[in-house]
C-alpha cells in the first residue's frame, strides 16, 4: 500500500530564506507526483505537478523534483516571503485513472 | 479558471439529521471527488465518481453516500449525522486523465461540518 510521508510537520523560516520541503512515498511505480498549497480553512491549490517521466517542473520561485527510483520528492522555494506561509501538501496518483494519495502536509511559516 | 463551489462554508447540526454537502463544478469534469481531513489524520477519500450516476467508495465510505444525477453536481449524504463525523469536508474535480500538466484536481473552499 501506498504511503505519502512529509517531514518535518512544521518549518519556521525567516522571510528570503531558500528552502526545501521533503516528500517521500514507498511505491516507486508512480503514475504522476503534485504539490499542493493549502491556506488555513481552505480548500487546496494545485501548485506544480510532475509526471512520472519528468525529473522536476517550476513555476516562478517554485521547484518540484521527482527521483522515483528513491521515492523521493523535494518542494524548492526561492526568496520566501510572508505569504508563501501556508500548509504545502504532496500527492501521488499510481495510475491514470482514480485516487490520488496525500501526504499529512508541511506547515510552513515564513518570519517576516 | 475552473470554480468549484460547496453549498455552505460552515454547517452546524445535530446527531441523528441527515445532511446533504452539495458540490458544484463549472468545467465539465468528468470525475468528482468527496475527501474529508482531519487533524492528524490528512486527507482521506470518502466517494468518488468517474460520470453521472456512478459512483465509487474510497478508503472511508462507512456513514456516507453520495449521488450524481447531473454532471456538473456532485452530493455527499450523511444518513444519519454522528459526532465523529464533525470535520472539514472537501469537494474536489478532474477532467479525464490524459498526458498533460493540467491533469490534476481541483478543489472547491471546504465545508466544516460541526455535529453536536
Amino acid at each position: 500500500k501506498q504511503e505519502v510521508t512529509q517531514i518535518p510537520a512544521a518549518l519556521s523560516v525567516p522571510e528570503g530564506e531558500n528552502l526545501v520541503l521533503n516528500c517521500s512515498f514507498t511505491d516507486s511505480a508512480i503514475y504522476n507526483l503534485q504539490w499542493f498549497r493549502q491556506d488555513p480553512g481552505k480548500g487546496l491549490t494545485s501548485l506544480l505537478l510532475i509526471q512520472s517521466s519528468q525529473r522536476e517542473q517550476t513555476s516562478g520561485r517554485l521547484n518540484a523534483s521527482l527521483d522515483k527510483s528513491s521515492g523521493r520528492s523535494t518542494l524548492y522555494i526561492a526568496a520566501s516571503q510572508p505569504g508563501d506561509s501556508a500548509t504545502y501538501l504532496c500527492a501521488v496518483s499510481m495510475n491514470r485513472d482514480d485516487k490520488i494519495i496525500f501526504g499529512k502536509g508541511t506547515r510552513l511559516h515564513i518570519l517576516p | 479558471d475552473v470554480k468549484v463551489t460547496q453549498s455552505s462554508r460552515y454547517l452546524v447540526k445535530r446527531t441523528g439529521e441527515k445532511v446533504f454537502l452539495e458540490c458544484v463544478q463549472d468545467m465539465d469534469h468528468e470525475n468528482m471527488f468527496w475527501y474529508r481531513q482531519d487533524p492528524g489524520l490528512g486527507l482521506r477519500l470518502i466517494y468518488f465518481s468517474y460520470d453521472v450516476k456512478m459512483k465509487e467508495k474510497g478508503d472511508i465510505p462507512e456513514g456516507y453516500s453520495v449521488s450524481r444525477e447531473k454532471k456538473e453536481r456532485f452530493s455527499l449524504i450523511l444518513e444519519s449525522a454522528s459526532t465523529n463525523q464533525t470535520s472539514m469536508y472537501l469537494c474536489a474535480s478532474r477532467p479525464e486523465y490524459g498526458e498533460s500538466s493540467t491533469d490534476t484536481q481541483y478543489f472547491g473552499p471546504g465545508t466544516r461540518l460541526t455535529v453536536l
